[in-house]
């Protein structure tokens, strides 16, 4: 089973309001990913969590902040976003982290809409 | 800097016709090669995993080779149900050591 689960599938929100998003695996993995992908474009790295620990900050805004509560979970809290961090975000998840070249899993994505 | 590029950016073809997806890489040395098909609106799903220049992987209609410059993607009598839009991933060996992505290849199957 090479499954990733996020929530939620949608999201509205305004420029002040906080939320998050979460993303499950349970496959053992070590790593964990989140990425940006805004329409037409391939996805874009934001951060690596490696052994729940955060190992890759791609110089992402302070308005989104990762956590890694256990090697299962992980999860994106977004506070005071602006129009233009609409996009689909995706989670996934490897076996071992960079510097191993393993697979990359990804969840459904969440389509956040910022008003 | 790590470069990858897909062509073409979009394919139209038969139900039944088959072709082929180029991804074209420089990299400071090859770790691994990725292929990924994509739904809109929805997460990569993973296809193949490549990691030396020869090496051919095949499931179902769809068949990956590697070389050092390059990958194909095959896709061999395809059906409407294959389309989407197809991503090429590397792995360099130095450097960041983070998967680069291409732009895609969007893929559509007319029955």
């Amino acid at each position: 089973d090479t499954e990733v689960t996020q929530t939620p599938k949608h999201l509205v929100m305004g420029m002040t309001n906080k939320k998050s998003l979460k993303c499950e695996q349970h496959m053992g993995h070590r790593a964990m990913y989140w990425y940006k992908q805004k329409a037409k474009k391939p996805p874009e790295l934001m951060f690596v969590y490696s052994y729940e620990k955060l190992s890759i900050n791609e110089s992402v805004p302070s308005r989104f902040s990762p956590e890694c509560p256990n090697s299962s979970l992980l999860n994106l809290h977004l506070h005071a976003l602006q129009p233009e961090d609409s996009a689909l975000y995706l989670c996934a998840s490897s076996q071992e982290p960079p510097p191993a070249p393993d697979t990359q899993y990804f969840g459904p994505g969440t389509r956040l809409t910022v008003l | 800097e790590d470069q990858v590029t897909q062509s073409p950016e979009a394919l139209r073809l038969q139900e039944g016709e088959s072709s082929s997806l180029n991804c074209s890489y420089t990299v400071s040395g090859l770790r691994g090669l990725f292929w990924y098909r994509q739904d809109p609106g929805k997460g990569p799903e993973f296809l193949f995993t490549l990691y030396s220049a020869g090496e051919e992987k095949e499931k179902e209609r769809l068949k990956a080779t590697l070389t050092k410059k390059e990958s194909f993607l095959h896709i061999t009598a395809p059906k409407p149900e294959d389309s989407a839009t197809y991503l090429c991933a590397v792995f360099p060996r130095g450097g960041y050591q983070k998967v680069t992505f291409g732009t895609g290849t969007k893929l559509q199957v007319i029955p």
